[in-house]
């Protein structure tokens, strides 16, 4: 079946330095998607991207989608201790049906420590 | 507008016991998720419902079940409780169906089995 790897699983950083996470597949994607779940919480929809080599951004963080469909990357400039957290990648294989249909599967995410 | 909500936040249940988790999604999502979220696991894809049937379910044994009711809420049966099956189980709706459409999550339930 599909698999979603993600690397490093844990990233300790100081506050102020850059921090990317890396997410593969096994598969092609029809689309990827990152969420963030801070300690003791759930995770929270950070962003979609759709296309071939789409990159977009939201403030500090900019997200990466891979020509092949088949890896992204969340990269974060200058870290805040309110970057800490857990961050997944999660994507459906593309033309999803029969045992993949609407199935959601997720990295198993990279633990983010920033140290003030 | 009101987030999706889970009940209990937690459940302490003996090993071959049963639980019932609950949720309610966000008002106008018809597909549920439930997922699995063991410590150092990732997030597990257990069920999706939507439209009140099961349309697909993720590697889990047969005494991990549940319901889509009318009205969309949902409700997740684990029978013969393990003591493996200690985990936050997640509450997810989604707007559309199908394929990766982004998902809203509860705040779940904490199952821990004794």
């Amino acid at each position: 079946g599909q698999q979603v790897m993600q690397i490093p699983q844990y990233q300790h950083v100081q506050e102020g330095e850059d921090f990317t996470t890396y997410c593969n597949s096994s598969t092609t994607l029809s689309n990827i998607q990152w969420y963030k779940q801070r300690p003791g919480g759930h995770p929270v929809f950070l962003i979609q991207l759709v296309k071939s080599g789409e990159v977009k951004k939201q403030k500090r963080l900019t997200f990466q989608f891979g020509e092949a469909k088949k890896n992204s990357s969340l990269h974060i400039t200058a870290t805040q201790t309110t970057d800490v957290g857990t961050y997944f990648c999660a994507g459906p294989p593309s033309g999803a049906g029969g045992t993949s249909y609407g199935k959601l599967t997720f990295g198993q995410g990279t633990i983010l420590t920033v140290h003030p | 507008e009101a987030g999706v909500t889970q009940s209990p936040t937690h459940l302490i249940k003996t090993r071959g016991q049963q639980a019932t988790l609950r949720c309610s999604p966000i008002s106008g999502h018809t597909s549920v998720y439930w997922y699995q979220q063991a410590l150092g696991l990732g997030l597990q894809f257990l069920l999706w419902y939507d439209e009140g049937e099961e349309r697909n379910r993720g590697n889990f044994p047969p005494r991990f079940s549940g319901r889509q009711f009318p009205n969309y809420s949902s409700e997740l049966n684990v029978n013969a409780l393990e003591l493996e099956d200690s985990a936050l189980y997640l509450c997810a709706s989604s707007l559309a169906t199908g394929i990766g459409s982004p998902l809203h999550f509860g705040n779940g339930t904490r199952l821990t089995v004794t």
